[in-house]
């Protein structure tokens, strides 16, 4: 069974600084996805960025950047010029290729964005 | 939104008594999940759904079961709710899994419906 850990239960930043959030897991299969969500206080579960594993190049989407470590097994998430409404719980995401896709979510980092 | 709406969104009830959580998608995608959300536990998975008629048990599914009878409801039931199920839960949808385009893949949330077991 796949395992995804996030070390980091609060991680804090200034506004328009940068933060990186830490996800690593555990994984005997070689072709899957990770993914990042982000629930804000309304509780939707929202998509914030997506990495095929098969593909070498991080994945990039606004501010939002990955640094995939595949033979690390390793996947954090890097803010940008963090912004108010950066604020929320971020989950880090492991989707099987095999086994009807199903997924594992870490813990979750709550990110606090101070003004 | 991507056309996932679950019922009820919130709800209260007592030990013992059954529970029926709907989630309901316009979006025609085969595949549909039920997670529950703890404190410190993240999203843990409950049950699947690869079709209509078609589910298998995640990896907390005791006391829950669920039925597709089509392809946009899939419906989570709580025999008789006890409140350590006390927890918030999510439906989400996906296309598909594997290698069919990478935003087959993506997991699509309903809103989530907290249920408080008394």
């Amino acid at each position: 069974a796949q395992t995804v850990t996030q070390s980091q239960p609060e991680m804090s930043v200034q506004e328009a600084e940068t933060v990186t959030l830490s996800c690593t897991y555990d994984t005997s299969e070689s072709d899957y996805y990770l993914f990042w969500y982000k629930q804000p206080p309304s509780r939707q579960m929202i998509l914030v960025i997506r990495q095929e594993a098969y593909k070498q190049q991080n994945a990039t989407e606004n501010r939002f950047s990955v640094n995939f470590q595949k033979a690390a097994k390793s996947f954090s998430l890097k803010i940008s010029d963090s912004q108010l409404g950066d604020a929320a719980m971020y989950f880090c995401a492991y989707r099987s290729n095999t086994n009807a896709g199903k997924s594992t979510f870490g813990d979750g980092t709550t990110l606090t964005v101070k003004p | 939104d991507a056309g996932i709406t679950q019922s009820p969104r919130h709800k209260v009830t007592e030990t013992g008594t059954p529970v029926t959580l709907r989630c309901h998608q316009t979006e025609n995608h085969r595949y549909m999940y039920w997670y529950r959300q703890d404190p410190g536990h993240g999203l843990r998975l409950i049950h699947y759904s690869y079709g209509v008629k078609d589910t298998d048990k995640g990896e907390v599914s005791d006391g829950y079961s669920v039925s597709r009878s089509k392809t946009e409801d899939f419906l989570l039931t709580l025999e008789s709710a006890t409140s350590s199920q006390t927890s918030v839960y999510f439906c989400a949808i996906s296309e598909g899994w594997g290698r069919v385009g990478s935003g087959a893949n993506v997991l699509t949330f309903g809103a989530g419906s907290r249920l408080t077991v008394l």
